[in-house]
């Protein structure tokens, strides 16, 4: 059974760096096409993807956001993180963590509101 | 970047009838070389994170009751519920993965008329 929790905090501040954290179970960063990503929605609006990191370290970016955005793996421990500089009241937002099977999304953490405010 | 546009916006159906949701994309998602549409399909409701719907364009995800749908090819897709259930009231999302940056539409919005 393949699961999926964001962590990280929930206020931070402008121009602040933020680190979330993406603890998976159930699947391994060694077969063949798994990734796992970010993405994220202010509230009442849409999605948006945010970042993408596979088994072989490739990694993917909004391109939007790309030069403000890390995405790395700790695959002794599961997790994937995603650090975001020079943080922006509009990047608040839950930030879900997802499992990519061929490109879709077939499992989501429960997400994680994070608000940017001083 | 591809561009995702859904249509309507905001939908209201009765129950028992049937929603179509639209989705255009500003550049076509379908790979030739295997013939596949590289577009997904994802419901939201309140509180919850989106759950894939349907994959390849028309693959119905494992669970997913067969009163929804997915067809189209190229550029125009199309979501169908065929008869509305209460449960299915929920916010709708397409969503490319034929190239990077992956993107959505603006979703759709579908209730109880």
């Amino acid at each position: 059974q393949i699961t999926l929790k964001e962590s990280g905090p929930t206020l931070v501040k402008p121009t602040q760096t933020l680190t979330l954290t993406c603890t998976f179970s159930g699947f391994s960063f060694t077969t063949s096409g798994v990734g796992v990503g970010w993405v994220r929605q202010p509230p009442g609006k849409a999605l948006e993807w945010l970042a993408l990191i596979f088994g072989n370290d490739d990694k993917r970016y909004s391109s939007s956001l790309k030069t403000r955005f890390t995405i790395t793996k700790d695959t002794s421990k599961n997790q994937v993180v995603l650090t975001m500089t020079n943080v922006d009241p509009v990047d608040t937002a839950t930030y879900f963590c997802v499992h990519r099977r061929y490109g879709d999304f077939d499992y989501w953490g429960q997400g994680t509101l994070v608000t940017v405010s001083s | 970047d591809i561009v995702m546009t859904q249509s309507p916006d905001s939908l209201a159906v009765s129950l028992g009838e049937r929603a179509t949701i639209n989705c255009k994309s500003s550049q076509s998602v379908l790979y030739s070389s295997n013939n596949m549409n590289y577009l997904a399909w994802y419901q939201q409701k309140p509180g919850q994170p989106p759950k894939v719907l349907i994959y390849w364009a028309s693959a119905r995800e494992s669970g997913v009751p067969d009163r929804f749908s997915g067809s189209g090819s190229g550029t125009d897709f199309t979501l169908t519920i065929s008869s509305l259930q209460a449960e299915d009231v929920a916010v709708y999302y397409c969503q490319q993965y034929y190239t990077y940056p992956y993107t959505f539409g603006q979703g759709t919005k579908l209730e109880i008329k």
